[in-house]
């Protein structure tokens, strides 16, 4: 079963604007942790933003934030203010609890944003 | 964050050949590295677990024999294709968490990638 879902396969903002970026997660396990990478065409992955699966208020850093509803299961990433450097792909990932040991990383198959001026 | 690199950034070989990517840790202990292959266009596909000191664990479906893991040291871990064919064309990326916590919030922090083209 797929773990992670990005059911954008592809967005568009104008520059200035926010957008979000939606993703949706399966779990059993109480423990997890969410993770939003960003992928411009250089290649390089780019960590921008985690959410833990106890923590009481949504994720934020810079004009990144994480719109955490844990009863639906979503972890959407919204970019306020959008750049023209924010044109990338964006890939939602999770990691469940170690209770039994390391997890991997599960990706979802990724949005990609174009932002235009 | 922290700093993972890899090297080559890019590579072509002819069929039959073995290619060797080298991914370090700048500035930090790596005691466990990961090793990603990804299609164009598609998501990372986790290939194995490298461990400093010990054997690598590759996920189903990996070749462990085509695809040699060698973590030496704390701050370098290698990837060595051997006999590429054109099929192992790829995006090839690693990743770190540092120090592993062991805890669902370990964040990777990954290298630049590699891409391989096999002729």
């Amino acid at each position: 079963a797929q773990k992670i879902t990005q059911t954008q396969p592809g967005m568009f903002v104008q520059e200035k604007e926010a957008v979000t970026l939606d993703c949706t997660y399966d779990t059993s396990d109480p423990s997890y942790g969410l993770f939003w990478y960003k992928q411009p065409s250089s290649g390089e992955m780019i960590f921008l933003i985690y959410q833990g699966s106890y923590d009481q208020q949504n994720a934020t850093e810079g004009r990144y934030s994480l719109n955490f509803q844990k009863a639906r299961k979503s972890a959407n990433l919204v970019i306020s203010a959008s750049q023209l450097g924010d044109s990338a792909m964006y890939f939602c990932a999770m990691r469940e609890g170690m209770n039994t040991g390391f997890q991997k990383l599960v990706f979802g198959t990724g949005t990609r944003l174009l932002v235009s001026p | 964050g922290a700093v993972v690199s890899q090297h080559p950034s890019w590579v072509i070989c002819k069929s039959g050949t073995s290619v060797k990517i080298e991914c370090r840790s700048l500035d930090f202990q790596a005691t466990t590295m990961f090793w990603y292959r990804q299609f164009p266009k598609k998501s990372l596909m986790l290939m194995a677990t490298s461990n400093e000191g010990s054997k690598a664990t590759y996920e189903q479906g990996v070749e462990k024999d085509k695809f040699l893991i060698n973590h030496a040291s704390l701050t370098l871990s290698t990837l060595t294709v051997t006999s590429a064919h054109p099929e192992d064309s790829s995006f090839y990326i690693c990743s770190a968490i540092p120090p592993p916590k062991g805890l669902a919030g370990d964040t990777e922090f990954f290298g630049p990638g590699t891409r391989l083209t096999v002729l």
